[in-house]
């Protein structure tokens, strides 16, 4: 079963504006949570997380919301750049610390000049 | 540079040949970690070291692989007997709890192809 999931499998966003990327989790002992970015043929890079005590962390243009009580995260780019272009993904831990990851499927974000 | 390394990056090898990858992770980060990756799906867990200590296997893992980190620094993936469901980007990737750090840094991955 699909513990995290990202529903949209692609996004296209103008540059400039704000890109939104969301993500559905199911397994309630879940409790940190983080971004990945990745470009082809390389590994995963870590943008942002946010652990269950909190419900928005920002970093920059990145900002993470955290709704546990709908178990949804949602990742804000704002403002979208060109250099966004890529696959991102979310992923969960059950405990902080215990960094074993679970991640979704990825969703394939295309910024438009 | 001071990343996770990974090699080879690419290998193409006929079906029931082994084949190792090797990682070296950021240097002092005691903790290591293999995930692996197939086309359209997110990175996939497949077992972690503590040093040179292997805590957690996923059950992915089949008798098949066999990873080990023998001193605690680098560690190797061996696959014995490929089978073509086990192309993929295999991933390494390092962390640092101890030292206050909770991100996973990842590797750029080795792209494996079982032909």
């Amino acid at each position: 079963d699909q513990q995290v999931k990202q529903n949209s499998p692609s996004l296209s966003v103008q540059e400039g504006r704000i890109s939104i990327l969301n993500c559905d989790y199911t397994n309630s002992m879940f409790d940190y949570f983080l971004w990945y970015k990745k470009y082809p043929a390389e590994g995963p890079t870590f943008l942002i997380s946010i652990s269950s005590i909190k419900d928005k962390n920002e970093d920059g243009r990145f900002t993470v919301f955290l709704n546990k009580s709908a178990k949804h995260l949602s990742l804000h780019i704002v403002p979208s750049q060109p250099g966004d272009s890529a696959v991102y993904f979310c992923a969960a831990s059950a405990y902080f610390g215990n960094e074993k990851l679970t991640f979704g499927t990825g969703t394939r974000l295309t910024i438009i000049p | 540079d001071t990343g996770v390394s990974q090699n080879p990056r690419h290998k193409i090898t006929k079906r029931g040949q082994n084949v190792t990858f090797r990682c070296d992770p950021i240097s002092e980060h005691n903790r290591l970690y293999w995930y692996r990756q197939t086309l359209g799906q997110g990175p996939e867990f497949l077992t972690y070291f503590q040093n040179e200590a292997q805590l957690e296997k996923s059950r992915l893992l089949s008798d098949r692989f066999s990873a080990e980190r023998p001193k605690g620094s680098f560690s190797t993936l061996e696959i014995q007997r490929t089978e073509q469901g086990d192309s993929a980007m295999y991933l390494c990737a390092s962390s640092d709890p101890q030292g206050g750090g909770n991100t996973i840094y990842f590797g750029e991955g080795s792209w494996l192809t079982v032909v």
